[in-house]
């Protein structure tokens, strides 16, 4: 299986703050990557798709890039309702793998 | 707007046996392929299985191989996933989510683009 790294585990930031997380495959999978948002107790949701596509409805803050092995998620000016747990997620393979987790709090 | 909602989930001995549901709205279900992918207490995700629209073509998790199937009825518009010789670590929160695409410079992005809420499933004795 295609094995996806994510740093860093846990984040703090505060409110206004540029956030990068980064995700990195075991082997080359294009552009291959999807990212998601959970809050607790909630299903996750959709931010970028295909590295970096846009999910309709997602504020443009988020954005996405990376091909290959090396990909990453940048929010670029965080806002109170953007505290949650970040996850990529390979779609290369049918057998689908999500990165551990990012866990963004507030500083 | 999109609606899964899972249920089916409980508590059921080890080794024994659960079924669980996903009634889906809101959109033409025959037209997508589902997964099932599953949250352990506190841990992260863990993609379960697939299944193509028409329901002709599944994949599965290792972890799971030979002992859930997932399936589909396409004329009410729900996702089923058996689930048999359950485990303690099959213990998880299991969402649905919807399985859209997009073609980009000739090649097929799959994504999820809807889930629901989940249903838990505790397998202890």
């Amino acid at each position: 299986d295609i094995q996806m790294t994510q740093s860093p585990s846990s984040l703090s930031a505060s409110v206004g703050d540029r956030v990068t997380i980064t995700c990195r495959a075991s082997q080359s999978i294009n552009s291959y990557v999807n990212w998601y948002q959970q809050k607790p107790g909630k299903g996750p949701k959709l931010l970028i798709y295909a590295a970096s596509s846009l999910q309709s409805g997602v504020p443009s803050r988020f954005s996405g890039s990376g091909s290959g092995t090396d990909f990453t998620l940048t929010i670029s000016s965080l806002q109170p309702e953007d505290f949650a747990t970040y996850y990529c997620q390979q779609s290369y393979s049918t057998s689908y793998t999500f990165g551990q987790g990012t866990n963004l709090a507030i500083k | 707007e999109v609606q899964l909602l899972e249920s089916g989930g409980g508590l059921v001995q080890p080794g024994g046996s659960l079924s669980l549901s996903c009634a889906a709205s809101e959109f033409i279900f025959s037209d997508y392929g589902m997964n099932w992918v599953r949250q352990a207490p506190g841990k992260g995700l863990e993609w379960v299985s697939t299944i193509s629209g028409s329901g002709g073509t599944t994949y599965y998790a290792d972890s799971v191989k030979g002992r859930f199937t997932i399936s589909r009825d396409n004329s009410k518009s729900t996702l089923f996933l058996q689930m048999n010789s359950l485990r303690a670590e099959d213990t998880a929160v299991y969402y649905c989510a919807k399985r859209n695409y997009q073609l980009l410079s000739g090649y097929y992005y799959y994504y999820m683009d809807a889930w629901g809420k989940g249903t838990t499933v505790t397998v202890s004795s």
